[in-house]
């Protein structure tokens, strides 16, 4: 029983495209986040979403699009990729404060 | 403004000696802090949290940590490393339990020589 998955795990895809990273979570938690891990590992925040209302948006670009269709669910749509893009994306889900993560998403962009 | 210092990146011990891996934090509120252990090609997983009460906190896998309001520490510990403890370990630092954004350090990385 997986408590937040994602989809897919990895994803190779040139420079222009759009794509999209699914996340789903089974913990019944109200809050729902979006993490870059950068090639240093460094982890930064990108969003946030609290009953399906984003709470956070860390300057991230506006190529960037989180939608929450429910509480359960925090999907991110990418448009224009560009080669900085290329990292981990972690979802994460929350109660108090605990942030319970998802399993990441390898983008590469070529 | 919060943040998050881990004074050095890699860390490299014996297997069966003590592990510690330093974090400190500067938050304007008191803190809730965690630490996180990521494996290769893995998510984060939870290792310990402190909150409210007791400094010293124990945890998965044998770590513990110690809440030091004095000196803005929240270091990991464990007694004797095994070679399955070799990970990136992050600390992260979050406003209490209202508060949806967790900051994190730069990462240790453990390295457990046999």
């Amino acid at each position: 029983d997986t408590a937040v998955s994602q989809t897919p795990k990895y994803l190779v895809t040139q420079m222009g495209n759009d794509k999209s990273i699914k996340c789903e979570q089974n913990l019944g938690h109200d809050t729902m986040y979006w993490y870059k891990q950068d090639s240093k590992k460094f982890l930064k925040i990108m969003f946030s979403y609290n009953n399906k209302e984003l709470i956070i948006n860390e300057t991230v670009p506006n190529r960037f699009s989180p939608k929450s269709p429910d509480k359960a669910h925090l999907n991110l749509h990418i448009n224009s990729l560009e080669l900085g893009d290329s990292a981990v994306y972690f979802c994460a889900s929350s109660l108090k404060g605990e942030q319970y993560f998802g399993p990441g998403t390898r983008l590469t962009v070529t | 403004a919060q943040s998050v210092t881990q004074l050095g990146s890699h860390v490299s011990v014996s297997e069966g000696a003590l592990v510690l891996l330093r974090c400190n934090y500067s938050s304007s509120v008191p803190p809730y802090l965690f630490w996180y252990v990521q494996y290769p090609n893995q998510g984060l997983q939870l290792l310990l949290k402190y909150t409210t009460g007791a400094t010293l906190v124990k945890g998965i896998n044998g770590f513990e940590a110690e809440f030091k309001k004095s000196e803005t520490s929240f270091h990991l510990t464990k007694p004797s490393a095994h070679m399955s403890d070799a990970a990136e370990y992050f600390c992260a630092v979050s406003e209490g339990d209202s508060s949806y954004k967790l900051i994190f350090g730069s990462g240790t990385r453990l390295l457990v020589r046999p």
